[in-house]
């Protein structure tokens, strides 16, 4: 079935360093791919989304492009601030997965001042 | 209402007690998702809702666990005989699309965080 893989955390960072969250997928069918964020004590919103092979999608300084070749959508940015701490989760949704979005296990990012 | 509400935001119980756990999607929003996210795990999926059917309770760990949705708007998780293991975060989210439209954005209650004791 279709799975969600993304790096372990926690990832530290200073700030304004560069952030890259990997994330791979396995579908059966063309799913469009989501990075989600939840902030500490929040629920969890959707951060940028890509629908089609090398789409690019961006939100707050935050990139990713769907890579369909090497079935990957890492999560980048620039130059991380503290206010970036939080959990990431990647994310699939397939329409021949059914109605669910497949979640990652999430990747926990701390920024030190 | 402006988001997701979910109630209550903590629930601590005893094992074999049934708990209820509430949520209230934006307002027409016809999708309705329930997820589990235990410590440092991922997102579980356990229901999902179109209406107030759900053509998908696949995720549902045991026969314990049920969930119903009236008036196509506020949903109940019900968890019975309550055990350790259910202990989680539990997640509601809901679209504006149906499930498995291609780029199906779901917004997020803040959780009830259940600990059983």
């Amino acid at each position: 079935g279709d799975s969600v893989t993304q790096m372990e955390g926690p990832v530290t960072l200073s700030e304004e360093a560069f952030l890259t969250i990997n994330c791979t997928y396995t579908a059966t069918g063309y799913p469009s791919l989501f990075w989600y964020v939840q902030y500490p004590g929040e629920g969890l919103q959707l951060l940028l989304k890509a629908t089609k092979a090398d789409d690019k999608g961006s939100n707050k300084g935050f990139e990713a492009t769907y890579r369909k070749e090497t079935t990957s959508f890492h999560l980048e940015k620039g130059s991380v601030q503290v206010s970036d701490s939080a959990v990431y989760f990647c994310a699939l949704s397939d329409l021949t997965g059914g109605f669910k979005t497949i979640f990652g296990a999430g990747t926990r990012l701390f920024v030190k001042a | 209402g402006a988001g997701v509400s979910q109630s209550p935001s903590n629930k601590v119980t005893e094992k074999g007690k049934d708990v209820e756990l509430r949520c209230d999607p934006i307002s027409g929003h016809t999708a309705l998702y329930w997820y589990r996210q235990s410590l440092g795990q991922g997102l579980e999926f356990l229901i999902y809702f179109q209406g107030n059917s759900a053509p998908d309770k696949s995720g549902l760990p045991s026969d314990r666990f049920s969930a119903e949705r009236t008036g196509g708007s506020v949903s109940t998780l019900t968890i019975q005989r309550t055990q350790q293991e259910d202990s989680a975060v539990y997640l509601c989210a809901s679209s504006s699309a149906p499930g498995g439209v291609t780029g199906n954005i779901q917004y997020f209650g803040a959780g009830t965080r259940l600990s059983v004791l």
